[in-house]
């Protein structure tokens, strides 16, 4: 199995911020990666697909990059409504496998 | 409009089995593979399972192997999980996904 080691697991940022969330893949996944936010009570949604393609509708200060085994969530200037907890899945092969999590909260 | 439909969570003793269905509207669902993912109280999101778009092919978590199977009824927009000799470590909000870029709004099971 595919283990995704993400990091950090929880940061403290003010707004207008810049966010930077890393994922690590224990072997090659090439760009098959996706970065999810997930905030108390709603069904996460899908920030980024195909390690830096930006899912229609989310704002342009989210963006993904990386390849292979390295990966990249950023977010450029931190927004009020961005506190929430975010990762990364990746989908090269099964089982399916997300990362642990980054809780970005209020400093 | 989209939508994903989930139900048939509640309350469940060890060792008993449930069954969650998800129904989709608003878009042709007989053209998608869907997944289950769970999220645990205190804990990240984990994928559960996945069923081809014509039911030809299904995977699952380590986790569930054995005890749950995925399936789905393309005449009636449904996709179901059987989940069987339940744990404590299954309570969780299942949340039913087309392909991940649209999710249900979850059901919750206690396995208690």
């Amino acid at each position: 199995d595919i283990q995704m080691t993400q990091s950090p697991s929880s940061l403290s940022a003010s707004v207008g911020d810049r966010v930077t969330i890393t994922c690590r893949a224990s072997q090659g996944i090439g760009n098959d990666l996706g970065w999810f936010q997930e905030k108390p009570g709603k069904a996460p949604k899908r920030l980024i697909y195909g390690a830096s393609s930006l899912q229609s509708g989310v704002p342009s200060r989210f963006s993904g990059s990386g390849s292979g085994t390295e990966f990249t969530l950023t977010i450029s200037s931190l927004q009020p409504e961005d506190f929430a907890t975010y990762y990364c899945l990746q989908h090269k092969s099964f089982p399916l496998t997300f990362g642990g999590g980054t809780k970005v909260e209020i400093k | 409009q989209e939508q994903l439909v989930e139900s048939g969570g509640g309350v469940v003793q060890p060792g008993r089995s449930l069954r969650l269905s998800c129904a989709a509207s608003g878009f042709m669902f007989s053209r998608y593979g869907m997944h289950w993912v769970r999220r645990a109280p205190g804990k990240g999101l984990e994928w559960v399972a996945v069923i081809w778009y014509d039911g030809s092919e299904e995977y699952y978590a380590d986790s569930v192997e054995g005890r749950f199977t995925i399936s789905r009824d393309n005449s009636k927009n449904t996709v179901y999980l059987q989940m069987n000799s339940l744990r404590v470590e299954d309570t969780a909000v299942y949340y039913c996904l087309r392909r991940f870029d649209f999710w249900g709004q979850g059901t919750l099971v206690t396995v208690s």
